[in-house]
């Protein structure tokens, strides 16, 4: 059974940093990209970022390139997403996702972690 | 980017009915197309993608349609379970995109 458990979401200040994690089983981490997308209270899905199967290579939304980071440990099954220079508008349910092998068609989610931006 | 625009932004209808969702890419995007259903408070779940492939599990009452720009997700002869939010994705590019979604209430 495929699950995917994001943590690491929290109340914090604009400007502070967060990291969040995606801890993934019952599937063959290591050769699989993985996804981080957002969802702000009551809004639609917005696409974060990639990381490859093997982490060399990365690619970001544009609302985020150059303060976010998104890295993974292939030996502990799991991604990480570093949030830099948080603003209100990263307010965001953030999901982990996994896609069907070399596409973008997501077919396993994680149930989210809350990060919250508020001074 | 690529826009993806859906229609209606809310939708009521009664359980047995059939109902359709329209959702169009500011540009050709082939077949390169998913639905995906979300209900308050869960992930999204995917249920369709190449625009017209059934994702496994998936009843067969869901079913999509189209090329290039505008594409269709209909449901027929809606269940209570199907009352949810649907979402259109794009991924012909690299920076996939989602429609603004489709709020799928009871009448």
């Amino acid at each position: 059974q495929v699950k995917l458990v994001e943590s690491g979401g929290d109340v914090v200040q604009p400007g502070r940093s967060l990291r969040l994690s995606c801890v993934v089983s019952g599937f063959s981490f290591s050769n699989n990209a993985m996804h981080w997308v957002r969802q702000a209270p009551g809004k639609g899905l917005e696409w974060m970022a990639v990381i490859s199967f093997d982490g060399s290579k990365k690619d970001y939304g544009d609302s985020v390139k150059g303060r976010f980071t998104i890295s993974r440990d292939n030996s502990k099954n799991t991604v990480y997403l570093q949030m830099n220079s948080l603003r209100v508008d990263d307010t965001a349910m953030y999901f982990c996702a996994k896609p069907y092998s070399g596409t973008y068609i997501f077919d396993e989610w994680g149930q989210g972690t809350l990060v919250t931006v508020s001074s | 980017d690529i826009q993806m625009t859906q229609s209606p932004s809310n939708l009521s209808a009664s359980v047995g009915d059939t109902v359709s969702i329209t959702c169009r890419a500011s540009q050709s995007i082939t077949n390169w197309l998913a639905w995906y259903q979300q209900k308050p408070g869960k992930a999204p779940k995917l249920l369709i993608y190449d625009a017209s492939i059934l994702e496994s599990g998936v009843p067969s009452r869901f079913s999509g349609s189209g090329s290039g720009t505008e594409f269709t997700l209909t449901i027929s002869s809606l269940q209570p379970v199907d009352f949810a939010t649907y979402y259109c994705q794009q991924y012909k590019t690299y920076s996939p995109t989602f429609g603004g979604g489709t709020k799928v209430e009871l009448k």
